[in-house]
């Protein structure tokens, strides 16, 4: 079945260290990928998606690149920031799907 | 402020009892998705509905239903409750037009089951 696989937290950084979280997928066909972050006592909100290979989703300095050929969607950032610490959860819609599976999410902690 | 609305927020209720969560999805959203989310679990999809009609079942257990009203909010309905129920329990909706993928996740209702 469809599944999402997301590096084990949690990460610890310095604040305008690199970013790297890495998530891997499995599904059939062509599945859109997304990337959610959670603030403490927040609910999920989306940061950024790709809809199809070599797509690159990008947002508040966020990217991630959709490729197929690794079944990758790793979410990177060049310089964290404080307010970047919560959870971030990777996700997959398989093309032939309505519903939205999460991987197990991420807890991000920068430190100033 | 995503624009869904969850309530109760926080919920303690005992083994054994019933509970209704109730869902309000943005203005103009036909789509709600009930997600479980525990912590040795992550984040579960339970069931999806579209415009009142149930589109997608999940992990969800027998003991809990679901429904979307004519005037699209939802409830989530547990019984017999465990302990292991104990989880923060989030409604999303969607734009219409469900193959967008972008969910709006209310604040949650955090169940504690004693």
């Amino acid at each position: 079945g469809n599944s999402v696989t997301q590096m084990e937290g949690p990460v610890t950084l310095s604040e305008e260290a690199f970013l790297t979280i890495n998530c891997t997928y499995t599904a059939t066909g062509y599945p859109s990928l997304f990337w959610y972050v959670q603030y403490p006592g927040e609910g999920l909100q989306l940061l950024l998606k790709a809809t199809k290979a070599d797509d690159k989703g990008s947002n508040k300095g966020f990217e991630a690149t959709y490729r197929k050929e690794t079944t990758s969607f790793h979410l990177e950032k060049g310089s964290v920031q404080v307010s970047d610490s919560a959870v971030y959860f990777c996700a997959l819609r398989a093309s032939s799907a309505s519903k939205i599976i999460f991987g197990s999410g991420t807890r991000l902690s920068i430190r100033p | 402020d995503s624009g869904v609305t969850q309530t109760p927020k926080h919920l303690i209720t005992a083994t054994g009892q019933r509970v209704t969560l109730r869902c309000s999805p943005r203005s103009g959203d036909l789509s709600v998705y009930w997600y479980q989310q525990s912590l040795d679990q992550g984040l579960q999809f339970l069931i999806h509905y579209y415009n009142g009609e149930e589109r997608a079942k999940g992990n969800i257990l027998e003991r809990f239903s679901a429904q979307q009203f004519p005037d699209l909010h939802s409830e989530l309905n547990l019984s017999s409750l465990e302990l292991g129920d104990s989880a923060l329990y989030f409604c999303a909706s969607s734009p219409r037009g469900e193959d967008t993928g972008e969910l709006f996740f209310g604040e949650g209702s955090r169940l504690t089951v004693l």
